[in-house]
């Protein structure tokens, strides 16, 4: 059975450095062709990638918070830590991970999300 | 705005057939898979669709993807009340460093 978990802070001050960290079991990202992503739904608004690190280590960002964003993984703990830099009231949102298998091409099982507010 | 544009919202009754529609270019949906997902609020997103007309297994066959040039379509027969959702189509963008991208979703609605 595949799960995924996000896990983190609900509330971040403005200016802080958000770091989150996916739990994920039932796969591994020793595999050749997995990777993990996240992504992020902010109130009212659409589903936006952010990050995703394959099993060979590379790592692909979102342009738009290029600079911001840095994904690593943890194989032995089976964890992916998403760290995004000067949070700002615009990054309040859920914020999802998901597994990506080279077969499938994109997610296929993602984790329930975990809801950040950033306010002061 | 998303890079991949989709009509906000669509609907039928119970039986009835819907398409929707999720419109790119040719750095996305033109040169690379389209993929759909069904999200409840609440919930995880679920993928009904990968590279761009195959369904996963456990989803039903009353799912349908396609595309043709840089425009993709989500194909549901047979509406059912559960199908009541926001649905994403999503593509690889080759532009700039490359990137996924989603479109800003469709709400159906079963009447």
């Amino acid at each position: 059975q595949i799960t995924l978990k996000e896990s983190g802070p609900t509330l971040v001050k403005p200016t802080q450095t958000l770091t989150l960290t996916c739990t994920f079991s039932g796969f591994s990202l020793t595999t050749t062709g997995v990777g993990v992503g996240w992504i992020r739904q902010a109130p009212g608004k659409a589903l936006e990638w952010l990050a995703i690190i394959y099993s060979d280590d590379v790592a692909r960002y979102s342009p738009s918070l290029w600079g911001r964003v840095t994904i690593t993984k943890d194989t032995s703990k089976n964890q992916v830590v998403l760290t995004m830099t000067s949070m700002d009231p615009a990054d309040t949102a859920t914020y999802y991970c998901a597994r990506n298998p080279s077969i499938i091409g994109l997610f296929d099982y993602w984790g329930q999300g975990a809801l950040v507010s950033v306010s002061s | 705005q998303s890079i991949l544009t989709q009509p906000p919202s669509a609907s039928g009754t119970p039986g009835q057939s819907v398409t929707l529609s999720c419109s790119g270019s040719s750095s996305n949906i033109g040169s690379n898979s389209v993929y759909w997902y069904q999200h409840l609020p609440g919930t995880a997103p679920k993928l009904l669709i990968y590279r761009t007309d195959q369904r996963p297994s456990g989803v039903p066959d009353r799912f349908s993807g396609s595309k043709s040039g840089t425009s993709a379509s989500l194909a549901i027969t047979g509406l059912r009340s559960e199908d009541e959702a926001v649905y994403y189509c999503a593509s690889w963008d080759d532009s700039l460093t490359g990137s996924w991208v989603f479109g800003g979703g469709a709400k159906l609605t079963v009447l």
